[in-house]
């Protein structure tokens, strides 16, 4: 059975800061997927990654896929306060399709 | 385009009543999902199917029940609702080959009382 885990699940950070969330898996996968949600809406689509080594960058946000490892990452570059919302990443799994979420990181910047 | 749509937006249900959520999409996405959210759990995949006429189960399909009868349409069935169905649940579509990102509705809250 596939597990996501982010850490961490909270996380309070100054502006200007540089942070990186962590996204682990458990079993073999090649697409992972970000996203954001802020309070009170829906989900909007920030990467897709679909092969070992993918980087993508989106202003302030960029992602990574390490396969072999089960890892992906988000990376907050000189962060600012309209970056405040839950971030969660998901992951398909190879053989059957599901697309499976980790619990969301909640972010809150500090001005 | 409207994108990813989902009707009722909000319902309020008293235990053992029976509802269907709709989603519709019209991006002609071979994939779609129905998730729900709740506080500290992220979403959870209930059903989900890869194509017209085909439904698979999720992470939490019990007291579920989901149709795929037309390609646009992916409809969520609560046949009798319990007040661990109290949620927000969202539909989302995607494609495959040029594009993998997946789309979501805007979401339904309901609450089973």
């Amino acid at each position: 059975e596939l597990k996501v885990e982010q850490n961490p699940l909270f996380l309070s950070m100054q502006e200007g800061k540089n942070y990186t969330i962590y996204c682990n898996y458990s079993t073999t996968s090649d697409r992972l997927y970000w996203y954001r949600q802020d309070p009170g809406k829906s989900l909007e689509s920030l990467f897709v990654l679909l092969s070992n080594g993918a980087v993508k960058q989106e202003g302030r946000l960029m992602a990574s896929l390490d396969t072999k490892a089960r890892l992906s990452t988000l990376h907050i570059t000189a962060a600012v306060h309209d970056l405040s919302a839950t971030y969660f990443c998901a992951v398909e799994m190879n053989r059957d399709d599901k697309i499976i979420f980790g619990k969301g990181t909640r972010l809150h910047i500090l001005p | 385009n409207a994108g990813v749509t989902q009707t009722p937006k909000f319902r309020v249900l008293k235990t053992g009543q029976s509802m269907t959520l709709l989603c519709a999409q019209d991006m002609n996405h071979e994939y779609m999902y129905w998730y729900r959210q709740d506080p500290g759990m992220g979403l959870r995949l209930i059903h989900y199917s890869v194509g017209e006429g085909t439904t698979a189960k999720g992470e939490v399909p019990d007291g579920y029940n989901v149709s795929r009868l037309k390609k646009q349409n992916f409809l969520l069935g609560l046949e009798s609702a319990a007040p661990s169905q109290t949620s927000v649940y969202f539909c989302a579509s995607g494609g495959r080959g040029l594009s993998y990102e997946q789309y979501f509705g805007p979401g339904t809250r309901l609450t089973v009382t």
